[in-house]
């Protein structure tokens, strides 16, 4: 079965300030895909990233990064200079790897990220 | 930018009577999935779809549910008899055809209350 544990459910930072949210995975499968989404106050699902689990090199997307390490099974997320803007719930989600056909995705509880001004 | 529709935004209704929510997908997405999410707690996997059949649903997916793509836009989510507990928001969603997992795109949702 595959599971996703965000343990943070909620941070708060002051505007300017880097922080990360953690993700953990588990899943029997050899290949998968990790995904970010965010969900601003408004309600929509915002795709952030994917990463298929055969690619470990991080990624950087202007104030955000994220990092996959296959061997403790995480893929975090980091917002670097944090701003308002950003307040929102952020959520990890897992897909095994189909080969074809539509996939399933397995998401975390979410972690709730607050910028305050 | 393309985007996933779906209405109404939010939808009341009593106990036991049935409800339709409405998605239209990207137009070239051929993958279509209907997620809920009960208020704050984590979205949830229903249901996908392809080719005019479900490729796989969750427990919680049972006969009260139905999906229907009617035509060639539309894809629908029934609820038979409505409970207190379908009251969520439900997201459709839709990917690509082309390659493998496809990030899937979301609909802004319909809030399902049950009274």
């Amino acid at each position: 079965a595959q599971k996703v544990t965000q343990a943070q459910t909620e941070i708060s930072v002051v505007e300017k300030e880097d922080v990360t949210l953690d993700c953990v995975y588990e899943t029997r499968d050899t290949t998968y895909y990790l995904f970010w989404y965010k969900q601003p106050p408004s309600g929509e699902l915002v795709f952030l990233i994917r990463r298929n689990s055969f690619d470990e090199q991080n990624e950087i997307s202007g104030r955000y990064s994220w990092n996959f390490q296959k061997s403790t099974s995480s893929f975090n997320f980091t917002i670097t200079a944090s701003q308002v803007v950003d307040s929102a719930v952020y959520f990890c989600a897992l897909s095994r790897d189909y080969i074809q056909g539509a996939q399933k995705l397995v998401f975390g509880q979410g972690t709730r990220l607050t910028i305050n001004p | 930018e393309p985007e996933v529709t779906q209405t109404p935004s939010h939808q009341v209704t009593q106990m036991g009577q049935e409800v339709i929510l409405r998605c239209v997908p990207i137009s070239n997405h051929l993958y279509f999935y209907w997620y809920r999410q009960i208020l704050g707690q984590k979205v949830e996997f229903l249901v996908s779809f392809y080719n005019n059949e479900i490729s796989e649903k969750s427990e919680i997916f049972d006969d009260q549910f139905s999906v229907e793509r009617p035509d060639g836009s539309n894809f629908t989510l029934k609820i038979r008899s409505t409970k207190l507990e379908d009251s969520a928001m439900y997201f459709c969603a839709s990917s690509e055809p082309t390659g493998t997992n496809q990030p899937q795109h979301f609909g802004d949702g319909t809030r399902l209350s049950i009274l």
